[in-house]
């Protein structure tokens, strides 16, 4: 049971290239999230997911697109990199979206645009 | 929109106990968790606390008043290995993140000293 895994742990890119980060969970969550977290700003959602099939925009969802085609993957894309993203991203998982189940992080995947 | 407070750092010694406040405003309230992370590393659970009163886990507990705002994690005997962040998350049922979703504070980074 490996839990929350994230794809690459680091990577660095020019302004204007893209990528997609991949995140994995093996505990069947039917919720699933992508956060940044930048420093002195916190964690802060970007795009989330209800289920397969589904998203859905956080608080900062421009530049960034997401697709959950497998319940267990959740997928983010940077179209177009920009030095305003690099951060740190952390997928997360959950099994309820109410409750007091929490989220399950994965280890998180730096980013650095150049 | 919610605004979540909570002190930037704190530093406290071994043995001792230290309470962590963070205050919240929000429309409609669903619950607040308490995350910890190390440097470098992903935020794993500490509590959950939806109705008034004290959670107690071990050497950490946390409290919640609804009616207030307002929220504290204390952590008792502290050790070496508490030298973290310390997250507080709010869940509102319309939150500016989305349905449900979680709003972190910036967190509170604890420094224990010999």
């Amino acid at each position: 049971n490996a839990g929350v895994t994230q794809t690459p742990k680091f990577r660095v890119l020019k302004t204007g290239q893209s990528m997609t980060l991949l995140c994995a969970q093996d505990m069947n969550h039917e919720y699933m999230y992508w956060y940044r977290q930048d420093p002195g700003m916190g964690l802060r959602l970007i795009h989330y997911s209800v289920g397969e099939g589904t998203t859905a925009k956080g608080e900062v969802p421009d530049g960034y697109n997401v697709s959950r085609l497998k319940k267990q993957n959740f997928l983010l894309g940077l179209e177009s990199a920009a030095p305003s993203q690099t951060s740190v991203y952390f997928c997360a998982s959950s099994y309820e979206l109410a409750g007091e189940e929490t989220q399950y992080f994965g280890p998180g995947t730096r980013l650095l645009v150049l | 929109g919610q605004n979540i407070d909570q002190p930037t750092e704190m530093t406290a010694t071994e043995g001792a106990i230290v309470q962590i406040n963070c205050t919240y405003q929000t429309s409609g309230f669903n619950g607040l968790f308490w995350y910890q992370q190390h440097a470098g590393e992903a935020p794993t659970f500490l509590s959950y606390n939806v109705l008034d009163g004290l959670e107690e886990k071990g050497r950490f507990s946390s409290f919640l008043s609804r009616s207030k705002g307002y929220s504290y994690l204390l952590l008792k005997e502290l050790q070496m290995k508490d030298s973290a962040s310390y997250l507080c998350a709010v869940r509102d049922t319309n939150s500016g993140a989305g349905s449900y979703q979680l709003t972190f504070g910036k967190g509170t980074k604890l420094s224990v000293i010999p």
